[in-house]
């Protein structure tokens, strides 16, 4: 398994500001995703994001609005920009098992919950 | 495309009680199935994965799930539930043989009564 670590774990901003978020994971691993769980809702995939190269986003998600860093194979940023209230959810990241087999399983941050008026 | 359906967003429960929550799945390719819980202000944590093999697996805390392929579900149990299962339940599908996207279902509260 791995170890992964978010900050902030929560923040109060105000609109037109921005975030950046932060994750660390104990060991090196190729893919880190970011998700966001708006309130009552599941999680959605914002991007994919790969050391070395951009950030894949997924459709409803644009690098202007959500741009990543991935400098090394441990640590990731995500940032939330000009927010809004409707940008208020909790945001995680995840990182493949690190078990050689690709079987799908993620691991999960605590999540940086995210309030903005 | 692949996705999951997990009914209602609500389920209570007694203390000893059954608990069943229901997810069923879409995929075009033999699909990976996940249980994820999330206890307040925690991340998510994995339960138990179906990925080959034997098609009831079970996992952490006494929960249990049955790949059903003719049925396209992976419903979630445990025979008597406790207090501290009360959390959010989240069923998720990957598509085997491709990149790790898990598409997870909208979850289900479990809350456990005295």
């Amino acid at each position: 398994s791995a170890v992964i670590s978010q900050k902030p774990s929560r923040d109060i901003c105000q609109r037109g500001t921005s975030l950046t978020i932060q994750c660390q994971v104990d060991s090196q691993v190729t893919m880190m995703f970011w998700y966001r769980q708006q309130p009552g809702q599941s999680l959605t995939l914002i991007a994919t994001a790969n050391q070395g190269s951009e950030a894949t986003y997924e459709s409803g998600f644009v690098i202007d609005k959500f741009p990543i860093s991935r400098p090394n194979l441990t640590f990731s940023t995500l940032t939330v920009s000009n927010m809004s209230p409707e940008d208020s959810s909790i945001y995680l990241c995840s990182v493949e098992g690190i078990t050689g087999v690709n079987t799908g399983e993620l691991f999960f941050g605590e999540g940086s919950r995210l309030t903005v008026l | 495309a692949q996705s999951v359906t997990q009914l209602g967003s609500h389920v209570s429960v007694s203390e000893g009680a059954l608990v069943l929550l229901r997810c069923n799945y879409s995929s075009s390719v033999p699909p990976y199935l996940f249980w994820y819980v999330q206890y307040p202000n925690q991340g998510l944590q994995l339960l138990l994965k179906y990925t080959t093999g034997a098609t009831l697996v079970k996992g952490i805390n006494g929960f249990e799930a049955e790949f059903k392929k003719s049925e396209t579900s992976f419903h979630l149990t445990k025979p008597s539930a406790h207090m501290s299962d009360a959390a959010e339940y989240f069923c998720a599908v990957s598509e085997s043989g491709a990149n790790s996207k898990l598409t997870f279902g909208k979850g289900i509260t479990l809350s456990v009564r005295p």
